[in-house]
């Protein structure tokens, strides 16, 4: 079974600029979450949909990040413009419902805003 | 927020010995689960405990929750250096109608050969 597909691996951006990460979660998975791991701490919860509806976006600093799922599938995270604080490794996680199951996650996408 | 709060912070241990990590947490949960991540790589579940239960076994692994004093503990048995990683404690929230899956610091596990 494939896992969680993210890209890019790295992405090195100057501050105020603008970026997007992109995950392809398991197939069959309705759950999709990103989450935000800075050094040295645990993931922290971003967005969280169900299929493509939004059922917890509270952690999301929506002034400068947004997020889509079109199609219930796919999913991009946006950060325009970019600070130095959202310097961290972004986690796209999927699981099969949202109730009780284990979420898969994938290799992260690592940003360094300079 | 985080939930959960895992101790110690960093353990580090020869290979052989056992490892115990705990995770206290603050509001009533659906579940908890423990988590492995490898330096550079994403998280990788390992166990699941759901409320109503009080231990679980899987390999070398064994997780124990006390929903009275709202703590967890994780026992890895005849660590080996290949359990080098850090481990996480997430717990899914009691009462809501989503689940959201909360993460906390972790415990960075050293594993010497």
């Amino acid at each position: 079974e494939a896992g969680v597909a993210q890209s890019p691996r790295y992405k090195i951006i100057e501050k105020r600029q603008s970026v997007a990460f992109w995950c392809n979660p398991i197939s069959g998975h309705a759950t999709l979450y990103w989450y935000q791991q800075i050094l040295g701490q645990g993931p922290k919860l971003l967005i969280q949909f169900q299929n493509n509806g939004v059922v917890d976006d509270s952690q999301l600093p929506k002034d400068r990040f947004s997020a889509e799922r079109l199609k219930g599938v796919d999913s991009t995270l946006k950060i325009q413009p970019a600070k130095l604080e959202d310097s961290a490794v972004y986690l796209c996680a999927s699981s099969f419902g949202w109730r009780n199951e284990k979420l898969f996650f994938g290799s992260g996408t690592q940003l360094s805003v300079l | 927020s985080q939930q959960g709060e895992e101790d110690p912070q960093a353990l580090s241990i020869q290979e052989g010995e056992n490892a115990t990590m705990n995770c206290s947490y603050k509001t009533s949960i659906n579940n908890l689960q423990w988590y492995r991540q490898n330096s550079g790589r994403g998280l990788v579940h390992l166990i699941l405990i759901r409320s109503n239960e009080r231990e679980k076994h899987s390999g070398r692994l064994r997780v124990t929750l006390d929903t009275s004093k709202k703590s967890s503990s994780l026992l890895i048995t005849a660590s080996r250096a290949a359990d080098t990683a850090s481990y996480f404690c997430a717990t899914r929230q009691g009462g809501t109608s989503y689940g959201k899956l909360t993460f906390g610091q972790g415990t960075i596990l050293t594993v010497h050969p």
